[in-house]
């Protein structure tokens, strides 16, 4: 059964750098057939996707992120990060990492994130 | 950007009722449409991807619809695990994706 587990500091100061690690068990990270993302929850509202990356090492972010985040994976120890800089109040969140995969039909390429970490929460604060 | 707008954001149900939960997006996206179940400090789960296929393990009782801009998702028979928050999903502007805001669905 593949899982997936969020690890890094519960607390950031304001202007520092949020660094996240997901460590994968039960699968390898270098599957071809999927890829891997970081998806937050601020306390009391909805889901915001991140950013995801993809086996061929290709990274995609949130236009509203895209200048503060990096996605990369560590193949050695079948993990991936999220480092995201200059952080507010407004980071605040639950982290969650997850596998996303995708659903070939006809000719649509359907993709969904189908296991989730238990997920991390954030604080940002002095 | 593609939004996702789901109704009601909030609806009272009692168990054995049944329930549909509308999203829809701002322009056509097919069925590229998935949903999620999130229970209370618990991750998000996988219900309906491609807008109408059931996730392996998921009851029966779930099922989704819809194609271009209008989706559904029914519960046919409330169980008392059901209560939670479902949210939608869409995928046709993959990689980049968003989520519908959320409809919380409570016991009356």
């Amino acid at each position: 059964q593949l899982q997936l587990q969020e690890s890094g500091p519960g607390l950031v100061k304001p202007s520092e750098t949020l660094s996240l690690t997901c460590t994968v068990s039960g699968g390898s990270i270098s599957s071809s057939s999927y890829y891997w993302g970081w998806i937050r929850q601020p306390p009391g509202k909805g889901l915001e996707w991140i950013g995801s990356i993809y086996y061929s090492g290709s990274t995609y972010y949130n236009p509203s992120l895209k200048s503060r985040v990096t996605i990369s994976v560590d193949t050695s120890k079948n993990q991936f990060s999220l480092k995201l800089s200059s952080v507010t109040a407004a980071d605040t969140a639950v982290y969650y990492c997850a596998r996303g995969r995708t659903y070939y039909y006809e000719v649509l390429r359907i993709n969904y994130f189908d296991y989730w970490g238990q997920g991390t929460l954030v604080t940002v604060s002095s | 950007d593609i939004q996702m707008t789901q109704s009601p954001s909030s609806l009272s149900a009692s168990v054995g009722d049944r329930v549909t939960i509308t999203c829809r997006a701002s322009q056509s996206i097919s069925s590229y449409l998935n949903w999620y179940q999130q229970k209370p400090g618990k991750a998000p789960k996988l219900l309906i991807y491609a807008a109408s296929s059931l996730q392996s393990g998921v009851p029966s009782r779930f099922s989704g619809s819809g194609s271009g801009t209008d989706f559904t998702l029914t519960i046919s028979s409330l169980q008392p695990e059901d209560f939670a928050t479902y949210y939608c999903q869409q995928s046709y502007s993959t990689p980049t994706i968003t989520f519908g805001q959320g409809t919380r669905l409570e016991i009356k």
